[in-house]
C-alpha cells in the first residue's frame, strides 16, 4: 500500500520569500514521487519528478524537492515566491514497481499556497 | 506539445442518465488512466487502461462505470446511471510507460460532471 501526507492543507507566503510545501510518504517499494500544481479551473501540472535518480529534483519554475529515504520525506521548496504560484499542490506517489499494466497515482489531500504582496 | 485532451469541458445531467466522458490522450502513449475529484477532496484513482483491458481499478469504479478505447485514439469513461454522488472533476490522463524512470503520466484539463 501507498501513500501521501501532506502536512499543510493552506500556506501563505510573501512574494519574494521562500516557500515550503511538506509532504511524507509510505510506500512498500522503491517509490517514484511527483508534484503536481492545479491552477484554479485547470488541468493538473507536473512540476518534477523522483525516480530514484538524484535525491536532489529540479522542476519547473525554479521549484524543486528533495528526497529523503530517511525521513520518508519529499517537501517542495523554492527559494523566492512569486504571485503566480499561487495554486494547490499535490504530492503523489506511485508504485515504482513495473506492473506491466499502468501504476496508479495516489494523491495527497492537497496543499493550497497563497502568495500575498 | 502534445496534450490531453476530454470533452465536454462541462456536463450537466439528470440523475439515473447515462454519460460518456471522452479523452484524447497523448498519440504515442501506451497507458490510459481516470481519476476523479469531487470538489474540496482529493484527486483518486479510478481505472488504469492497457492494451485494451481494464489493468487497475479502484472501489469507485463499480459496475455503473466503464472504459472503452473505441479506435485508436479516443479513451471514454461510460457512467450508465449516475447518482449525485458522481458529480466530480473527471481528469483523464496518458502515460507513454510504467514503471520506475517512465511512469510520469500526462493529465488533460478535465470534465467537470454536474448531477441534478
Amino acid at each position: 500500500a501507498q501513500s501521501v501526507t501532506q502536512l499543510d492543507s493552506h500556506v501563505s507566503v510573501s512574494e519574494g520569500t521562500p516557500v515550503l510545501l511538506r509532504c511524507n510518504y509510505s510506500s512498500s517499494y522503491s517509490p517514484s514521487l511527483f508534484w503536481y500544481v492545479q491552477h484554479p479551473n485547470k488541468g493538473l501540472q507536473l512540476l518534477l519528478k523522483y525516480t530514484s535518480a538524484a535525491t536532489l529534483v529540479k522542476g519547473i519554475n525554479g521549484f524543486e524537492a528533495e528526497f529523503k529515504k530517511s525521513e520518508t520525506s519529499f517537501h517542495l521548496t523554492k527559494p523566492s515566491a512569486h504571485m503566480s504560484d499561487a495554486a494547490e499542490y499535490f504530492c503523489v506517489v506511485s508504485g515504482g514497481v513495473l506492473t506491466g499494466g499502468g501504476n496508479k497515482l495516489t494523491f495527497g489531500t492537497g496543499t493550497q499556497l497563497k502568495v500575498e504582496l | 506539445e502534445p496534450e490531453v485532451t476530454q470533452t465536454p469541458s462541462h456536463q450537466v445531467t439528470q440523475m439515473g442518465q447515462e454519460v460518456i466522458l471522452r479523452c484524447v490522450p497523448i498519440s504515442n502513449h501506451l497507458y490510459f488512466y481516470w481519476y476523479r475529484q469531487i470538489l474540496g477532496q482529493k484527486v483518486e484513482f479510478l481505472v488504469s487502461f492497457y492494451n485494451n483491458e481494464i489493468s487497475e481499478k479502484s472501489e469507485i469504479f463499480d459496475d455503473q462505470f466503464s472504459v472503452e478505447r473505441p479506435d485508436g485514439s479516443n479513451f471514454t469513461l461510460k457512467i450508465r446511471s449516475t447518482k449525485l454522488e458522481d458529480s466530480a472533476m473527471y481528469f483523464c490522463a496518458s502515460s507513454a510507460t510504467t514503471g520506475t524512470g517512465g511512469n510520469e503520466q500526462f493529465f488533460g484539463p478535465g470534465t467537470r460532471l454536474t448531477v441534478l
